[in-house]
């Protein structure tokens, strides 16, 4: 069966400090992959998506993530994040034979000043 | 455009009890999905919708769970009778079609169940 794992299950930074969050899948075959944010009291969000192209991905509010197909990985990163990036981070992937979007146990990252 | 409008936010019931959530998608999306999300895992797809036909129920626990989706547009999902491992939030979410990954959840039910 579909899997993801997300490696880092707690992730505390200062502000301006890089981000990098692992994921990795588990799927030979051809994936669309996403990153969703949580942020407090909050529904879940679209960061960024990779359908095909190039596997360097640019989201919302500075995030990118880059495939890496012979590593199964989804890598989301941010140069420097602020206060406001403390929220809870889904990788999820969508296989072409489930047709259905399968979650990571997330990330829960927390930014101080 | 409206959101994914999901009621009730909170609820708390004893175990053995009954409860029910429901979910309005975005007008005009045709798959509708509930997902179950237990504290420090992922969401997990517990039923899939396409208009008011299921598409996809196999995580379903169907000794307890039932989902609906008349006139395909709003669904109920009811839990008869609960138990403690169903503590959980439970989200929708509406995509305009299956295999259009555009989702777009709701805020979610926190259900606690004591």
């Amino acid at each position: 069966a579909q899997s993801v794992s997300q490696h880092n299950h707690h992730v505390i930074l200062s502000e301006a400090a890089s981000l990098e969050l692992g994921c990795n899948y588990s799927y030979g075959g051809t994936v669309n992959l996403f990153w969703y944010v949580q942020y407090p009291g909050q529904h879940l969000q679209l960061l960024l998506k990779y359908f095909s192209g190039d596997p360097l991905v640019k989201g919302i509010k500075g995030f990118e993530a880059e495939f890496i197909k012979s590593k199964f990985s989804f890598n989301l990163r941010k140069p420097s994040v602020q206060w406001s990036d403390t929220a809870e981070y889904f990788c999820a992937v969508i296989t072409y034979n489930t047709d259905k979007l399968i979650f990571g146990t997330g990330t829960r990252l927390q930014v101080f000043p | 455009e409206a959101g994914v409008a999901q009621s009730p936010r909170y609820k708390i019931i004893e175990k053995r009890q009954s409860v029910a959530f429901w979910c309005n998608p975005i007008s005009g999306h045709a798959t509708l999905y509930w997902y179950q999300q237990i504290l420090g895992q992922g969401p997990k797809l517990l039923i899939q919708f396409q208009n008011n036909g299921v598409v996809d129920d196999s995580q379903l626990p169907k000794d307890r769970f039932s989902a609906e989706r008349l006139k395909g547009v709003d669904s109920t999902l009811k839990i008869q009778p609960a138990k403690l491992e169903d503590s959980a939030v439970y989200l929708c979410a509406s995509s305009l079609e299956s295999g259009d990954y555009g989702y777009t959840f709701g805020s979610g039910t926190r259900l606690t169940v004591v």
